[in-house]
């Protein structure tokens, strides 16, 4: 069964520096969402993704941000200058969407990136 | 407004218990689905069930039983004899209308299944 599938599993990096997170969305879908975790809070939205363009983001997602699709296969999430607050769960996740019908499009998650800012 | 409520921060049973995790929903949309997501120690997301605004049957699977009440915009979830293993944080989530809408995450609960 094709599966979202994210890289790395597990990240750690000093306060100031930029990561990318990387995130292989199903083949044949057409939008892709990233998705913050704080330890021990809810899952929260950050931002959506459909035809090379955001759709949507969260007041979350502010300037230290940015999403790239670079390729045919690739979904990056990017952090500019990390923070201390920055260390969380990132799930990345796709759906199929296209024609416009009454229910919505699942959305298929990965298994997270854990990103650790010290 | 999206909402999802989790009003049990966290629940403590001993094994073979019976256990139901409480959820609430808001929307105004009229077609939407909800889910259940079960997130083990390690921090993936497990899927556990899908259920859409048009199918008001309850499920049963295994252990799990899921009971949808839209009167009461409620999707309760049940675990029967409850497993150590049973031990996580559960989410409930709200997927809205359209193509991209981001999904709505109650705020879990954490069940201990003490041996």
């Amino acid at each position: 069964e094709p599966e979202v599938t994210q890289t790395p599993s597990h990240q750690v990096t000093q306060m100031g520096q930029e990561v990318i997170l990387r995130c292989v969305p199903i083949s044949n879908h057409l939008y892709f969402y990233w998705y913050r975790q704080i330890l021990g809070q809810k899952v929260e939205f950050l931002v959506s993704f459909y035809n090379n363009e955001i759709s949507e983001k969260s007041e979350i997602f502010d300037d230290q941000f940015s999403v790239e699709r670079p390729d045919g296969s690739n979904f990056t999430l990017k952090i500019r200058s990390t923070k201390l607050e920055d260390s969380a769960m990132y799930f990345c996740a796709s759906s199929e969407g296209g024609e416009a019908r009454n229910l919505p499009y699942e959305q298929y998650f990965g298994p997270g990136t854990r990103l650790t800012v010290t | 407004a999206q909402k999802v409520t989790q009003a049990q921060t966290e629940i403590s049973v001993v094994e073979k218990e019976d256990v139901t995790l409480d959820c609430v929903y808001e929307t105004r949309d009229t077609t939407y689905y909800l889910f259940w997501y079960k997130q083990p120690p390690s921090g993936e997301l497990v899927f556990l069930i899908r259920r859409n605004s048009f199918d008001e049957q309850n499920e049963i699977s295994g252990r799990y039983s899921w009971n949808f009440q839209k009167s009461t915009s409620s999707f309760n979830f049940t675990i029967t004899a409850s497993q150590v293993v049973d031990s996580a944080v559960y989410f409930c989530a709200l997927s809205p209308s359209g193509n991209n809408n981001d999904m709505r995450f109650g705020a879990g609960t954490r069940l201990t299944v003490k041996p």
